[in-house]
């Protein structure tokens, strides 16, 4: 069965730089979540979308933005990193609540 | 708001004995509850859900969960665990309907010996 997609895999990236990170749901789910974990972190609801519009915004930091787009892809833009922003960023999709959200494998990015 | 508590950060445990990871949660209204799996370096797999119905669920790999409305409580067992079973469980809860995001609990991570 098809899972979701997430590219890149790994990302290293300097201070101050900006990073796309991108997923591609489940083919027919509607809705997309992006979470963040830290090393040793619960993951951390960050933005979702619901039939290409904003969903729910949780604790996504101002230098970040996030779309989806028509085919359901949907892209997190991540601005002037810190080094904080160093996690593991993980895309989740939905056909709906009951069903559960499924992961991909998530984008590690380190920022040196 | 929505929280959840794993009371166990690491549960150590020897093949082939029973284990019980530990979830509660604090909700203002009805919820759904699941319990995801993340294996070393890998995504959250989906082990079980509660949505409604029978408190007993069963999950792949031969774990269940009980749903305990006057414990606030969704316990995670396994009769016989495996070596394989090494992994961190996070506990995680949302409301009842179509988008809404997980609350996840810090995560209890199962270490299985031999």
């Amino acid at each position: 069965a098809a899972g979701v997609i997430q590219s890149p895999r790994h990302l290293i990236k300097e201070k101050r730089e900006t990073a796309t990170l991108k997923c591609y749901p489940i083919p027919r789910h509607d809705t997309v979540y992006w979470y963040q974990q830290g090393p040793g972190q619960d993951p951390q609801f960050l933005i979702s979308f619901y039939e290409k519009m904003q969903s729910d915004k949780g604790s996504i930091p101002d230098r970040f933005s996030a779309q989806q787009f028509s085919d359901y892809h949907s892209e997190l833009n991540m601005s002037s990193l810190e080094l904080g922003d160093s996690a593991l960023y993980f895309c989740a999709s939905s056909l709906d609540g009951s069903r559960g959200q499924y992961f991909g494998p998530g984008t590690r990015l380190t920022v040196t | 708001a929505q929280s959840v508590t794993q009371l166990d950060s690491q549960v150590p445990v020897f093949e082939e004995a029973p284990v019980e990871l530990r979830c509660n949660y604090s909700s203002s209204v009805s919820v759904y509850l699941f319990w995801y799996v993340q294996y070393p370096n890998q995504g959250l797999q989906l082990l079980l859900k509660y949505l409604s119905g029978s408190t007993l669920v069963k999950g792949i790999n031969g774990f269940e969960a009980e749903f305990n409305k006057s414990q606030t409580s969704f316990h995670l067992r396994k009769p016989s665990v495996h070596i394989s079973d090494t992994a961190e469980y996070f506990c995680a809860v949302s409301d009842p309907w179509g988008y809404s995001t997980l609350t996840f609990g810090k995560g209890t991570m199962l270490l299985v010996s031999p």
